[in-house]
């Protein structure tokens, strides 16, 4: 079955304590993104990968990072949590070759951050 | 920047009426892409409805149809029918060809029996 998958769905932490959010796709999509959902300001992009070894910021990037040292997986890392990082995350993924799907973006089930 | 407008937080409709929820965007591009994505109480994403901007004709999945006026900048999401099941939050996104998604605020939609 074609999905993304990530991990934890849920997570509560505290301020400054280093945390990694697996995402992972089996569809050897290209191109995966990270997102964050706030109450009235939809989903925001925090960093993209058009590939392998290939990241660009989003809209949101500061306190996150990210890495691609494999296509299918695409972790997010809070170096030093904070409050306002606070959020539902999600990863996705997409084709980017030409076809139907290539404007199909595949999202992951969603990760509950909690700092305190 | 791209810009995607919900001017409705919350919307309700009784079971089986047709409900219309709005979306605005900003771009001067020509070729783009919209879509509709519903986020139930699971929180998982799913893909509605997707409209290509150089089609003239309203895409439409079942029960799900857009009113997309480009010259208007406007996509908007007609559900006709609605069932309970409907009940979920609704984005509306804009993708330009080669670029990133940008996602609007969202609509809360209530089914009410």
């Amino acid at each position: 079955e074609a999905q993304v998958t990530q991990n934890p769905r849920y997570l509560i932490t505290v301020t400054g304590k280093k945390l990694t959010v697996t995402c992972s796709q089996n569809m050897n999509h290209e191109y995966m993104s990270w997102y964050r959902q706030d109450p009235g300001l939809g989903l925001r992009q925090i960093y993209y990968s058009m590939n392998v070894e290939v990241t660009d910021k989003g809209d949101v990037p500061e306190g996150y990072k990210v890495s691609r040292k494999e296509k299918r997986n695409f972790p997010l890392i809070l170096e030093s949590p904070s409050p306002n990082q606070t959020s539902l995350y999600f990863c996705a993924s997409r084709g980017l070759a030409r076809g139907v799907g290539r404007n199909e973006q595949y999202f992951g089930p969603g990760t509950r951050l909690t700092v305190t | 920047a791209q810009t995607v407008t919900q001017s409705q937080p919350e919307m309700s409709v009784q079971e089986a009426e047709t409900v219309t929820l709005s979306c605005t965007y900003d771009t001067s591009e020509s070729d783009y892409y919209l879509f509709w994505y519903k986020q139930p109480p699971s929180r998982q994403m799913i893909l509605v409805i997707r409209q290509e901007a150089y089609k003239q004709q309203n895409a439409t999945e079942n029960r799900f149809s857009v009113n997309f006026q480009k010259a208007a900048k406007s996509f908007s999401l007609k559900i006709s029918d609605s069932q309970l099941g409907d009940a979920a939050m609704y984005f509306c996104a804009y993708r330009r060809l080669g670029q990133n998604f940008v996602f609007g605020p969202g609509t809360r939609l209530s089914v009410l029996p």
